[in-house]
């Protein structure tokens, strides 16, 4: 167990629904990423939030939100899911300065749209 | 070009054998390399990490960085099925909350 949990694991849905994906980070730590891991992509960084605040986006639609709340879980919200939208979804946490360096991932969420 | 470029395998070795795993980058800012290792439908966990340049050893596990080729490399010594993963390189430059920037994953197979 690495300390950072993730819910749910598997998630089934259909083309146009709306998914939260729930993240809570190792005790302690700051910074929460999110990761979208596919196929044919790679490990895609999406956004990254540190103590509440938004820190750095990547490559993330504008379908997709996320926030971090005060007890620095953080939440992934999809919407008008498309069926490429099927992917893992990995959250990823730090502790703040310099071992910020090294990410904590959990363990996954899997998303089906069909 | 992405910034980071490993080469997706797959890669299968005998048991016992030396492992290299390499990645390549093009962004000379990046000073903090990893090593993560990702087994089948779980998340990656951190194996090996450096900065700049030179060789860090940790058991069988030997992580080289060099920044003036923009060059990575993994060697595993005398292989186990055990060591059978998807390998991921990853970096990041300077600033402590900068995002990490991963290679595509070298999936590794190592046969009894």
């Amino acid at each position: 167990d690495s300390g950072v949990t993730q819910t749910p694991k598997h998630l089934i849905t259909a083309t146009g629904q709306r998914v939260t994906l729930r993240c809570s980070p190792r005790s302690g730590d700051l910074s929460v990423y999110w990761y979208q891991q596919s196929l044919d992509q790679g490990l895609q960084f999406l956004i990254q939030y540190y103590n509440g605040e938004e820190r750095a986006k990547g490559n993330i639609l504008e379908r997709f939100s996320a926030q971090q709340f005060p007890d620095l879980h953080s939440e992934l919200n999809l919407s008008s899911l498309e069926l490429g939208d099927s992917a893992l979804y990995f959250c990823a946490s730090s502790i703040a300065g310099a071992g910020a360096n090294v990410l904590t991932f959990g363990a996954g969420s899997r998303l089906t749209v069909l | 070009q992405k910034e980071v470029e490993q080469d997706p395998g797959p890669l299968s070795v005998p048991e016992g054998a030396i492992v290299s795993l390499n990645c390549t980058y093009s962004n000379s800012a990046f000073q903090y390399f990893m090593w993560y290792r990702q087994y089948s439908r779980k998340g990656p966990e951190l194996l090996m990490y450096t900065y700049s340049s030179g060789n860090k050893e940790d058991g069988r596990f030997t992580a080289q960085v060099d920044k003036s080729s923009k060059y990575i490399s993994l060697f595993i010594r005398d292989s186990q099925p055990s060591d059978s993963a998807t390998y991921l390189c990853a970096m990041k430059g300077g600033s402590t909350l900068g995002r990490l920037y991963f290679g595509r994953g070298t999936q590794l197979t190592v046969w009894p």
